[in-house]
């Protein structure tokens, strides 16, 4: 059974303070590891794809690193601001499967 | 916004109806991707749809069903509804099928089941 994990659930964060979570697949026969921003009533957001070990990618504040050989992705928020108030999912694409975890709820309090 | 969209919003049924929700893919995309999101949970892949044909299937049981039309558009059928179809349903569509491809999702359907 393909499992995606994320963690921490849920995460409460002081605005100004940088914080990270973690995506943890199966790192055998990787694909690509995607990271979406869900704020309520909205659509998911696509943030970022990676496929390559080791690929590192950023847009403003986001940051996102991947280790395939160990199965895990970590994201990364800077200076957090009320804004980034959302779930954070990672989803796990293989064999023409896309498997996503339960996502991190993060809040940012004023 | 994505330019996905998708309906109805809402949708209210009974145990042992069937059900049709829609979703238009954004243009320029070919493939279509469904998913039912339960509470308390991450997306459940159903399955993807790339130019009119499946292209991959989740752990859904057959009553669980779709199609791709030629302008991309798609529908998600579901047959003899149970209490535990009960979800918000996402489409979401993307340039190809290849899962390194950017997915952009839809607003989603929420379904009821009484």
């Amino acid at each position: 059974i393909l499992n995606v994990e994320q963690s921490p659930q849920s995460l409460h964060v002081q605005e100004g303070d940088s914080t990270n979570f973690t995506c943890s697949f199966p790192s055998s026969n990787f694909y690509a590891l995607h990271w979406y921003r869900w704020e309520t009533a909205k659509s998911p957001e696509a943030l970022f794809v990676m496929t390559l070990n080791g690929d590192e990618k950023k847009k403003g504040r986001i940051s996102a690193t991947l280790n395939t050989k160990e199965g895990y992705s970590y994201l990364y928020i800077k200076g957090s601001q009320p804004e980034d108030s959302a779930t954070y999912l990672c989803a796990f694409t293989r064999d023409d499967k896309i498997i996503f975890g339960k996502g991190t709820r993060l809040h940012i309090l004023p | 916004e994505t330019g996905v969209t998708q309906s109805p919003t809402h949708l209210i049924k009974t145990r042992g109806q069937q059900v049709t929700l829609r979703c238009s893919s954004q243009s320029g995309h070919n493939t279509v991707s469904w998913y039912q999101q339960a509470l308390g949970q991450g997306p459940q892949f159903i399955f993807q749809y790339y130019r009119e044909e499946e292209n991959g299937r989740g752990n859904f049981p057959p009553r669980f069903s779709g199609l791709q039309f030629p302008n991309y558009s798609s529908e998600l059928n579901v047959n003899a509804l149970e209490l535990d179809d009960s979800a918000l349903y996402l489409c979401a569509s993307s340039l190809s099928g290849r899962g390194s491809n950017t997915q952009f999702f839809g607003p989603g359907t929420r379904l009821t089941v009484l």
